[in-house]
């Protein structure tokens, strides 16, 4: 079945470094993957998406580009802040089953 | 727009006993759906409701149930709880159902059961 597999963290930065977060996906065809961020006691954030291959989707600095030779949607930003701290999570839509499927979830800190 | 709401944000509850989660999507979206997260097993699909009718179902046993209301309102109920069933319970709306869909997350209901 179709699955999200995400770098393990916690990821620890200094402020202004430069992120990536790995995400890799197994899926049947091609379906839109999404960048999510959950803030402490929040629900879920949108971040980014991208409907389809070599798509870049984009917001507040991040950036992630749907490759399907490496089935991969990498999370990158190339100046972080204290306030990027949370924990993000790579998705992908199956359309079988009708539903989002998650990664497990990447925790990022940042230190000023 | 406001953003999705859902009611209660915290509950605590006992084993054996039932729960009923609201959920009321962004206005003019369609479909919502229902995800469980927890530290162990992270977030999982429990059911999709469009237009009144469940379109999708995650593999939740029959204690888990849901339905959506005309005005696209959803709640969800859980029966004779278990201690597993703590969790995280978040809402997403949707304009509409498929992939080309963004959805719009609660900040969920933290249940609690004892």
């Amino acid at each position: 079945g179709n699955s999200v597999t995400q770098m393990e963290g916690p990821v620890t930065l200094s402020e202004e470094a430069f992120l990536t977060i790995n995400c890799t996906y197994t899926a049947t065809g091609y379906p839109s993957l999404f960048w999510y961020v959950q803030y402490p006691g929040e629900g879920l954030q949108l971040l980014l998406k991208a409907t389809k291959a070599d798509d870049k989707g984009s917001n507040k600095g991040f950036e992630a580009t749907y490759r399907k030779e490496t089935t991969s949607f990498h999370l990158e930003k190339g100046s972080v802040q204290v306030s990027d701290s949370a924990v993000y999570f790579c998705a992908l839509y199956d359309n079988q089953g009708g539903k989002l499927i998650f990664g497990q979830g990447t925790e990022l800190s940042v230190k000023p | 727009k406001a953003g999705v709401t859902q009611t209660p944000r915290y509950l605590i509850k006992t084993r054996g006993q039932q729960v009923t989660l609201s959920c009321s999507p962004i206005s003019g979206h369609r479909s919502v759906s229902w995800y469980q997260q927890t530290p162990g097993q992270g977030l999982q699909f429990l059911f999709e409701y469009f237009s009144e009718t469940q379109r999708n179902k995650g593999n939740f046993p029959g204690r888990f149930s849901g339905r959506q209301f005309s005005n696209s309102r959803s709640e969800m109920n859980v029966s004779t709880l278990e201690l597993g069933d703590s969790a995280l319970y978040l809402c997403a709306s949707s304009p509409g159902t498929g992939g080309l869909y963004e959805q719009y997350f609660g900040p969920g209901t933290r249940l609690t059961v004892t």
